[in-house]
């Protein structure tokens, strides 16, 4: 099956600091990676989803200039976080579609290891 | 706004049992349900993926069911084993861009 990789799995930074984190489509290419946060026993949520060569298109309730996302090609998605205090501390998940010939119905997500964060 | 519920949040089973999860929507306009799994402090691995026009999926030990018009899903775990220790996600697509989580079943099975 198609693989995503993260990196790093994890990361500790002092406040303030701004944290890169990498997410990767090793064979396929994904015209949308997703990013996604999840606390300690809750579901995943959505911050944002990005498009290979434009803008993220972020949810609501997410900074933008807060989480930078960057999708400068097929294969690599980028998720900064600027700036960075402890109640940013979270596991953060990556995600990618692989385009399918069978439309929606038959589209799925391949997701990354996720990336624990850890702010003092 | 579409919104995913499991039930229970929490089984702990002898090994050997077989076991139900449910997950129930409340928007029963999707593309797909997804099943998948979560081991601690991982990402998530994809067991089963019903489209909306499907009524239900194998795979091994594993079976999923759909029934739309009621927004319900079932995953059956056969024969269950300590590795089928886990949480298990359920997630609807009901958009291009949308996939809706529930909060999962943590699975415990013991020896």
């Amino acid at each position: 099956g198609a693989v995503v990789s993260q990196h790093p799995s994890r990361v500790i930074c002092k406040s303030g600091t701004s944290v890169k984190i990498e997410c990767r489509s090793l064979d396929f290419q994904a015209t949308t990676m997703f990013w996604y946060r999840q606390f300690p026993k809750q579901s995943l949520m959505l911050m944002a989803t990005s498009n290979e060569g434009s803008k993220a298109t972020y949810e609501q309730g997410v900074e933008k200039d807060k989480f930078l996302i960057n999708h400068a090609s097929l294969t690599l998605s980028t998720l900064t976080v600027t700036s960075a205090h402890p109640e940013d501390s979270s596991f953060y998940i990556c995600s990618a579609r692989a385009p399918l010939a069978g439309g929606p119905a038959t589209d799925t997500q391949y997701f990354g290891p996720g990336t624990r964060l850890t702010v003092l | 706004k579409q919104e995913v519920t499991q039930i229970p949040a929490a089984l702990s089973v002898p090994e050997g049992e077989n076991l139900v999860l449910n997950c129930s929507f409340t928007d029963s306009a999707i593309y797909n349900l997804q099943w998948f799994r979560q081991d601690p402090g991982k990402g998530l691995t994809s067991l089963l993926l019903i489209q909306s026009s499907q009524r239900e999926q194998t795979s091994g030990r594993l079976n999923a069911s759909l029934d739309k018009s009621s927004g319900r899903s079932t995953l059956y775990i056969a024969a269950s084993q300590p590795g089928d220790s886990a949480t298990y996600l359920c997630a609807v697509r009901s958009g291009y861009s949308t996939l809706t989580f529930g909060k999962g079943t943590m699975l415990l099975v013991s020896p």
